[in-house]
């Protein structure tokens, strides 16, 4: 079946503008987790939902980020007023559901803030 | 400290051979150990999970974990090249929610 899709592939925007990057889970998966990757480290926990809501957002680094997931399916990652430190692989995954089990990730979003 | 560890390497062995990839880690209510395999500019991609101490196969692939020593191997038998790429490991949160906290991740070079 369909894996974990996301759009863009890549995206490049000018410091300080809005972005926002998509993540469609693999059908019938109820957790969704969006992660940040830099060059060299692993990533990097975000935030995770269960349905529609945010079951834990522990790992937003401030509230220039922001995710939503209305239908319980689609999610859409928002940066608001981008930084050059922004600039990361951005990359969703999902699981049957959630909790300690096997997550599939999506190939990612590269951003680049010029 | 951090609190999920690895040797980042290059870990280099010869075709053919095994290649043994560890993991420590710091939080002791952690219930659940994945594996990932990340080739250069791809996302990662499960490979193996364990749950319970002891060894799992699947494979080429064995998984070790030992919960008391708070340690986790990936052990690939047979190596070939085609096995080179960054190996991540892991870990759940201790808040059970499925937050994972992974390594650094070791880059294995496999060499015909």
């Amino acid at each position: 079946g369909a894996g974990v899709s996301q759009t863009p592939s890549n995206k490049v925007t000018e410091k300080g503008k809005y972005v926002e990057l998509r993540c469609d889970p693999i059908s019938g998966h109820t957790a969704l987790y969006w992660y940040r990757q830099s060059l060299g480290q692993g990533p990097e926990f975000l935030i995770y939902f269960q349905g529609t809501g945010a079951a834990d957002d522990s790992g937003l680094p401030n509230d220039r980020f922001f995710a939503v997931r209305p239908e319980g399916s689609v999610s859409t990652l928002k940066i608001q007023r981008t930084e050059r430190g922004d600039s990361a692989v951005y990359l969703c995954a999902s699981s049957v559901t959630g909790g300690p089990y096997e997550q599939y990730f999506g190939p990612g979003t590269r951003l680049t803030v010029t | 400290q951090k609190e999920v560890e690895q040797n980042s390497g290059p870990l280099s062995v010869p075709e053919g051979a095994i290649a043994s990839l560890n993991c420590t880690y710091s939080d002791r209510v952690s219930q659940s150990f994945f594996w990932y395999r990340q080739y250069s500019g791809k996302s990662p991609e499960l490979i193996m999970s364990i749950y319970s101490n002891g060894d799992k196969e699947d494979g080429r692939f064995t998984a070790q974990l030992n919960k008391a020593s708070q340690y986790v191997s990936l052990l690939i038998r047979d190596s070939q090249p085609s096995d080179s790429a960054t190996y991540l490991c892991a870990v759940s949160g201790s808040s059970n929610t499925g937050k994972l906290i992974f390594g650094q991740g070791t880059t294995l070079q496999v060499k015909p």
